[in-house]
């Protein structure tokens, strides 16, 4: 059962333009809503993070949406560079127990000059 | 913020050889660790959840006598991935939570280890 749905696969913008990428989840017991940021070859980093109490939360350039009736949220780079090609993973995570990480299937995102 | 560090970050086995993997986390200690497993172009998959002191916790359909998980320390973790096979192929991740941070949400992930097994 995949718990965390992330859309799209893949997008191209340009340089400047707006990436946005979309997250839904599924379990109603998921209370921390972070965005990651891997390059190839490398580990995720943290971007940005959420919680419920809040419907958005911006950093720079990176901000996030957040629908707790729909219980969707999304992930917006304004004025996207080259320098943010990069795969981008949707996670969440319960405030209990292990608070391990479900992670989405990750966006390609590809920033062209 | 946090570093967590990982070794080695590339290695080739022969199939049917044990591999070891270290996650160190460089300037805290960590109680819990988690070990991450990604295939190419995939997201990450949680194998299993890595506990000072303790057994590992390991998630459905992960073989807990193939992937041995060692917390022997507050700032290691170490994945030995035992009589390798080539599907065994992929890239190994760590992450660990900082004890420092008030509300404990972050993890903070390794630079990753790839593993080829011929």
């Amino acid at each position: 059962q995949q718990q965390v749905k992330q859309s799209p696969q893949s997008l191209i913008v340009q340089k400047g333009g707006i990436s946005i990428i979309n997250c839904a989840y599924e379990n109603t017991a998921f209370d921390y809503f972070p965005w990651y940021q891997q390059f190839p070859g490398k580990g995720p980093a943290l971007l940005i993070a959420i919680r419920p109490d809040v419907s958005e939360k911006k950093e720079g350039r990176f901000t996030i949406s957040f629908n707790k009736s729909a219980k969707q949220f999304s992930l917006h780079i304004m004025d996207s560079q080259p320098g943010d090609s990069a795969t981008y993973f949707c996670a969440a995570s319960k405030d209990t127990g292990r608070r391990a990480l479900t992670f989405g299937s990750g966006t390609r995102l590809q920033v062209q000059p | 913020g946090a570093v967590v560090s990982q070794h080695p970050s590339w290695v080739i086995c022969k199939s049917g050889t044990s591999v070891k993997i270290e996650c160190r986390s460089l300037d805290f200690q960590a109680t819990t660790m988690f070990w991450y497993r990604q295939f190419p172009k995939q997201s990450l998959m949680l194998m299993a959840t890595s506990n000072e002191g303790s057994k590992a916790t390991y998630e459905q359909g992960v073989e807990k006598d193939k992937f041995l998980i060692n917390h022997a320390s507050l700032t290691l973790s170490t994945l030995t991935v035992t009589s390798a096979h080539p599907e065994d192929s992929s890239f190994y991740i760590c992450s660990a939570r900082d004890p420092r941070d008030s509300l404990q949400e972050t993890q903070y992930f390794g630079p990753g280890t790839r593993l080829l097994v011929l």
